[in-house]
């Protein structure tokens, strides 16, 4: 069965750094999302790109994070100047004709 | 955004049916119903998802009420693999496709041998 790729699988960084997480979709899904969640929290929305643009945010989604699909396959999301509060998992996900979203397994970001 | 209303916790006897209500009384007509698990951290996994009618694959069992306003997630036989925080979305439609999901706490089910 396809799967979402993410890497690495634990990111350790000091405040301030710039990470670059990684992700690749599934190769004939079209709409890519990146999601974020706290330890003991929801789950909870970034930004969704289509069409090599970004097509929703949310207020989670400032100046300080940028989305690219450099290649065609790999989808990044670059956190430039992070925080203590960046620390948590990312999911990337992506959806495909049938509605179904898949998610990867997630990069856990621990900022120090 | 339709919002979404669940158990906090369940529990289910190994080899049994758990069946994990959610109440979602403000879905508009092109609101579909998804359902998603995630297993200690790992990413959510897809479950199923359905318009109206009652939905049925390998995994498990969709059955939405006639008006549309509360739906019933079914996994048959229970297995302790199944323990997981379930979570019941709405799917905010944004044309054809796409649309973010917006996850609420879930249910955290609970499979016991």
């Amino acid at each position: 069965e396809p799967e979402v790729t993410q890497t690495p699988s634990h990111q350790v960084t000091q405040m301030g750094q710039e990470v670059i997480l990684r992700c690749v979709p599934i190769s004939n899904h079209l709409y890519f999302y990146w999601y974020r969640q706290i330890l003991g929290q929801k789950v909870e929305f970034l930004v969704s790109f289509y069409n090599n643009e970004i097509s929703e945010k949310s207020e989670i989604f400032d100046d300080q994070f940028s989305v690219e699909r450099p290649d065609g396959s790999n989808f990044t999301l670059k956190i430039r100047s992070t925080k203590l509060e960046d620390s948590a998992m990312y999911f990337c996900a992506s959806i495909g004709q049938n509605y179904g979203y898949t998610f990867g397994s997630g990069t856990r970001l621990t900022v120090v | 955004d339709a919002k979404t209303t669940q158990p906090t916790s369940m529990d289910c006897a190994e080899g049994r049916a758990a069946n994990l209500p959610c109440n979602h009384s403000t879905i508009s007509g092109n609101e579909y119903v998804y359902w998603y698990r995630q297993i200690h951290s790992q990413g959510p996994q897809y479950i199923i998802h359905g318009l109206k009618n009652n939905e049925t694959n390998e995994m498990a069992s969709l059955i939405i009420t006639e008006d549309r306003k509360s739906s019933t997630l079914i996994l048959p036989h229970a297995t302790l693999r199944d323990t997981a925080v379930y979570y019941c979305i709405v799917r905010v439609a944004w044309g054809n496709q796409g649309g973010k999901l917006i996850f609420g706490q879930g249910t955290e089910l609970s499979v016991k041998p």
